[in-house]
This record gives C-alpha cells, structure tokens and sequence, in this order.
C-alpha cells in the first residue's frame, strides 16, 4: 500500500507559467514533508519542507502548501523555467525525520 | 552547502565478490546517514539508517549480514554488499542530515550490476 502518491506521473507547463505538482498521503503520523527535485543519473536535490504546524512555506520561486485534514500537499513552481524541467519527488516521514518514505514521482517538463 | 558525495558512481563485477560504496557528507557533519535502494520504476526504499559510532537499524527484510554498514566518523559511511550475486543490482543511494528534523541530502547514487 502506497502511503504517499504522486498521481501525476507527467506535467507540462509553458515557461513562465505556474508548475503544480501535488502529493497525497494516508499516514496521519507523518508530520514532515519534503519535495525534492531530480535529474537523470544524478541523487535527489533537496527543494523544500514543511512541517504539520504550518500550512505554507516558501523560499524564492517554490512554495508549498500542506492541507493536513485532506492529507494532500503540492509545490507551485513560479515562475516556471526550463532548468525546472526534472523529475520530483514529495517525501513524508513521522517524528525527527527519520524514515522517509517516497511518492513515485512526477516529471516535470517546462517548454521554452 | 550540504554535499554528498557517494562514490564509486557505477560498478560491475562478478558474483560472489564483495563491493564497499562510500558515502560522505563534505561540508556538514552528518550524525546520521541513510542507505536507499531503488529498483526500476520504483521509488527509493530504505534499506537501513546509521547514526555515527552505533550500528545501524535495517528495516525489515534487509539481510544485516549482507548488506554490512560502517559509520566510524561524523562525515564518512559505507555500504558493503557482500557476497553480491545478480539478484543484488541495483541503484543503491546514501543519503545524510546533521540533525533530527533537517532535510535529508542525497548522493549521486551507485548503479551495482553483477554478472
């Protein structure tokens, strides 16, 4: 059973417009969420995190939104450019952060 | 700041030959380092987190004596797959975090193939 999911396995977005990628999950105890970007033979980039006190965080052209009672989150990407253009994962994990557990991904395509 | 390096990036070699990755935290010391394995179309799944100078916690169904973890200093840990044989390839990612409740940061991955 998948606790977190990314349901959009592909996004394209004209350059300059906003990017949404959003994440479900059905743990109730994870309480902190991490996006991360990736590109091809290279590890996860870390982008952003929120922590379940807060229902926004944002740094630069990333934001991202928690909805704790709907257990959704996403990551709006404004604007977009084409070196966003990757594949991004959204994380969960309960208390410290330790274990963290994936969603499959949605790649990210930003056309010029 | 916050680099990982993992090395080597990819290996082969024959069954039943052990094989030691490294992973290293270059600017930060990392207090505990995270072992992953990713198998194809699949998401990262953790095999086993170290915390330096104690031993590490797998998760269940990860064989401790095969997959052998070190994390002797505050910036160094290694994954040794012993013994590998085919069914052992696969990309294998450490990842590092100076402190609980900090993002964790990844390496570049090792892709392991064993003929």
């Amino acid at each position: 059973d998948q606790q977190v999911k990314q349901n959009s396995p592909s996004l394209s977005v004209q350059e300059g417009r906003i990017s949404i990628l959003n994440c479900d999950y059905t743990n109730s105890m994870f309480d902190y969420f991490l996006w991360y970007k990736k590109y091809p033979a290279e590890g996860p980039t870390f982008l952003i995190s929120i922590s379940s006190i807060k229902d926004k965080n944002e740094d630069g052209r990333f934001t991202v939104f928690l909805n704790k009672s709907a257990k959704h989150l996403s990551l709006h990407i404004v604007p977009s450019q084409p070196g966003d253009s990757a594949v991004y994962f959204c994380a969960a994990s309960g208390w410290a952060g330790n274990m963290l557990t994936f969603g499959g991904g949605t790649r990210l395509m930003v056309k010029p | 700041g916050a680099v990982v390096s993992q090395h080597p990036s990819w290996v082969i070699c024959k069954s039943g030959t052990s094989v030691k990755i490294e992973c290293r935290s270059l600017d930060f010391q990392a207090t505990t380092m995270f072992w992953y394995r990713q198998f194809p179309k699949q998401s990262l799944m953790l095999m086993a987190t170290s915390n330096e100078g104690s031993k590490a916690t797998y998760e269940q169904g990860v064989e401790k004596d095969k997959f052998l973890i070190n994390h002797a200093s505050l910036t160094l840990s290694t994954l040794t797959v012993t013994s590998a044989h085919p069914e052992d390839s696969s990309f294998y990612i450490c990842s590092a975090r100076n402190r609980q409740n900090q993002p964790q940061h990844f390496g570049d991955g090792t892709r392991l193939s064993i003929l």
